[in-house]
């Protein structure tokens, strides 16, 4: 199984500000995923970051307001832009096993006032 | 997209007795899995069954699918407090490789 670790664990922004969230894994693989949980709900997909090329957002999700960046097979970055108190979530980030399943990193817990 | 519906939404029980949560899911499915989050943190997966699977075991779990009715249960026996945690299961639709969750199922396992 792969180890993956996330930075920061926490934040608490100012509306209007910027975010990047980092997620590190210990091997390299071809594709991360970027998720958000929003308080008391479900994981929602919110794109597909492959090394070299575009990262593939999903409906209702944009790239002007989470960019993602993949410069290798280890690591990738997402921002949260110009936040508002509806992105207070958990933001996790997760790569594929062998066998279809998925290990996730520990979470960035957001709060924007 | 195709969510997941999970119920309960809660369940509480005491530590030893058995846990069961429902899964319902609405398009054809390459697999279904279940994950275990504690407290807002990470997810940690539990047990994966494929559509051409009806039933699966992993230690004190036990897994059910029945793609006929589009759903799936996850039992825990003999539970423990440190099973505490909301459950959710995630399907991989036919022809893609993402997962879908379901709403998730709050457990509290008392002393």
């Amino acid at each position: 199984s792969a180890v993956i670790s996330q930075k920061p664990s926490r934040d608490i922004c100012q509306r209007g500000t910027s975010l990047t969230i980092q997620c590190q894994v210990d091997s390299q693989v071809t594709m991360m995923f970027w998720y958000r949980q929003q308080p008391g709900q479900s994981l929602t997909l919110i794109a597909t970051a492959n090394q070299g090329s575009e990262a593939t957002y999903e409906s209702g999700f944009v790239i002007d307001k989470f960019p993602i960046s993949r410069p290798n097979l280890t690591f990738s970055t997402l921002t949260v832009s110009n936040m508002s108190p509806e992105d207070s979530s958990i933001y996790l980030c997760s790569v594929p096993g062998t066998a279809d399943e998925q290990f996730f990193g520990p979470g960035t817990r957001l709060t924007v006032l | 997209s195709q969510q997941g519906e999970e119920d309960p939404q809660a369940l509480s029980i005491q530590e030893g007795e058995n846990a069961t949560m429902n899964c319902s899911y609405k398009t054809s499915i390459n697999n279904l899995q279940w994950y275990r989050q504690n407290s807002g943190r990470g997810l940690v997966h539990l047990i994966l069954i494929r559509s051409n699977e009806r039933e699966k075991h992993s230690g004190r779990l036990r897994v059910t699918l029945d793609t006929s009715k589009k759903s799936s249960s996850l039992l825990i026996t003999a539970s423990r407090a440190a099973d505490t945690a909301s459950y959710f299961c995630a399907t991989v639709a036919s022809g893609y490789s993402t997962l879908t969750f379901g709403k998730g199922t709050m457990l509290l396992v008392s002393p």
